[in-house]
This record gives C-alpha cells, sequence and structure tokens, in this order.
C-alpha cells in the first residue's frame, strides 16, 4: 500500500464549479500536510499548508482528519489557470512523500 | 522566500555517458536536500536524502553507485547519473528547506534528462 493515496482523475470541470479532492495517508506519526501544485513539466509549488483546524486560501479549503488520516482540498469557482496536478504531501520530520497526485482540468 | 536554483534544466546526452545535476540553495544554507525523479504522468519518487558533509541515504531500490550524490557545502548538493542508459531518462527535482521553516520544501526548477 502506498504511504499517501490519492484518485488520480481526471477531474474535467466547467469553469465556476467546485471541485474536492481527497487523500489518505497511512503513517500515522506524519506531522505536517501540504497542497502542492504541479503544471505539466514544471516543479511543483506549495499551494497550502493544511492545519487540523481547516484553513482557508481564497477560493482553496484545506481540511484535515487526523483520525480518519484523511486531507481534502476544495477549490471553488474554478478558474481555467487552476488546471494543473494537485499532490497532496504528507511530512514527517524531515522526510516528505507524494501522493501521485490528482490531475484538474477546468474548461470554458 | 526560499530559493533553490537547480541546473542544466534540460540535457541531453548519449548512453554510457555521465550527467552531474546541480542543486543550491541561493538564500539560505540546507544540510538537507532531496532529490526526486519523475516519469510522465507519475508521482514524484525520493531518490535519495543529501546530508551535508556526510554520505546520502538512498531510498530502496536506488543505486547508490548508479546515482552519485555529494553535498560538500551548505549550499550545494550534486547528482551524478553515471553511465546513463535510455531508463534513466526523467525528470529530476532537488528540494531543499531553511532551517525552521515547518511549511515545506522549496523545489528546484527540476532537470529533464533524455538519455539517447
Amino acid at each position: 500500500r502506498k504511504e499517501v493515496e490519492q484518485d488520480p482523475g481526471p477531474f474535467n470541470v466547467p469553469e465556476g464549479a467546485t471541485v474536492a479532492f481527497n487523500c489518505t495517508y497511512s503513517n500515522s506519526a506524519s506531522q505536517s500536510f501540504f497542497w502542492y501544485r504541479q503544471d505539466c513539466r514544471k516543479e511543483p509549488k506549495l499551494l497550502m499548508s493544511v492545519y487540523s483546524s481547516g484553513n482557508e486560501d481564497g477560493r482553496f479549503t484545506a481540511q484535515l482528519n487526523r483520525a480518519s488520516q484523511y486531507i481534502s482540498l476544495l477549490i471553488r469557482d474554478s478558474k481555467l489557470s487552476d488546471s494543473a496536478t494537485y499532490l497532496c504531501v504528507v511530512k514527517r520530520r524531515n522526510d516528505m512523500r507524494f501522493g501521485a497526485g490528482t490531475r484538474l482540468t477546468v474548461k470554458p | 522566500g526560499a530559493v533553490v536554483s537547480q541546473h542544466p534544466s534540460r540535457v541531453i546526452c548519449k548512453s554510457g555517458t555521465s550527467v552531474k545535476i546541480e542543486c543550491r540553495s541561493l538564500d539560505f544554507q540546507a544540510t538537507t536536500m532531496f532529490w526526486y525523479r519523475q516519469f510522465p504522468k507519475q508521482s514524484l519518487m525520493l531518490m535519495a536524502t543529501s546530508n551535508e558533509g556526510s554520505k546520502a541515504t538512498y531510498e530502496q531500490g536506488v543505486e547508490k553507485d548508479k546515482f552519485l550524490i555529494n553535498h560538500a557545502s551548505l549550499t550545494l548538493s550534486t547528482l551524478t547519473v553515471t553511465s546513463a542508459h535510455p531508463e534513466d531518462s526523467s525528470f529530476y527535482i532537488c528540494s531543499a528547506s531553511p532551517p525552521g521553516d515547518a511549511f515545506g520544501y522549496t523545489f528546484g526548477s527540476g532537470t529533464r534528462l533524455t538519455v539517447v
């Protein structure tokens, strides 16, 4: 079983739609959680950290459920520029593990 | 913000030759850097953890004699792909984090290696 699992998608949504991505992790000792965004043939870039209390950054909302070892990302009012692969990342001490990523395509 | 510079961004080499990739932290010191590999449409896979002043730690299945890592200073780690073969063609990315940064790591821009 992979340490970090994500639905690979692809998710094809129209502009303005709300889309949610899920992620589960297997190591209960994981300490920090993040969502990264990766555009085609580019390096991943940090989108947002994920906190137990839930956190929001504009149209993006991240949630963490430590008991269920589950992380989510909600994107509201999708834009064409949101098209990318979203990576769920779990950190334990000095070690980061990536999910395979969920591909999102936002269409006009 | 923290900047990680990776060079070269793209390299094409002949089978059997060696290729060196550099990863530099530009505005912070990094005692640890990470090297990842990503094949098309697949996730980032950690290859090794580069430790300044000591040996790198390799993930299971990664050949340490083929992927040589040197972290001779607090701002530079290098990955050398020795005797490259076409199956080594991939996207190689390094990452590092400033000390005390609890919000994730910054990535270099990646190196696309094509072995012909």
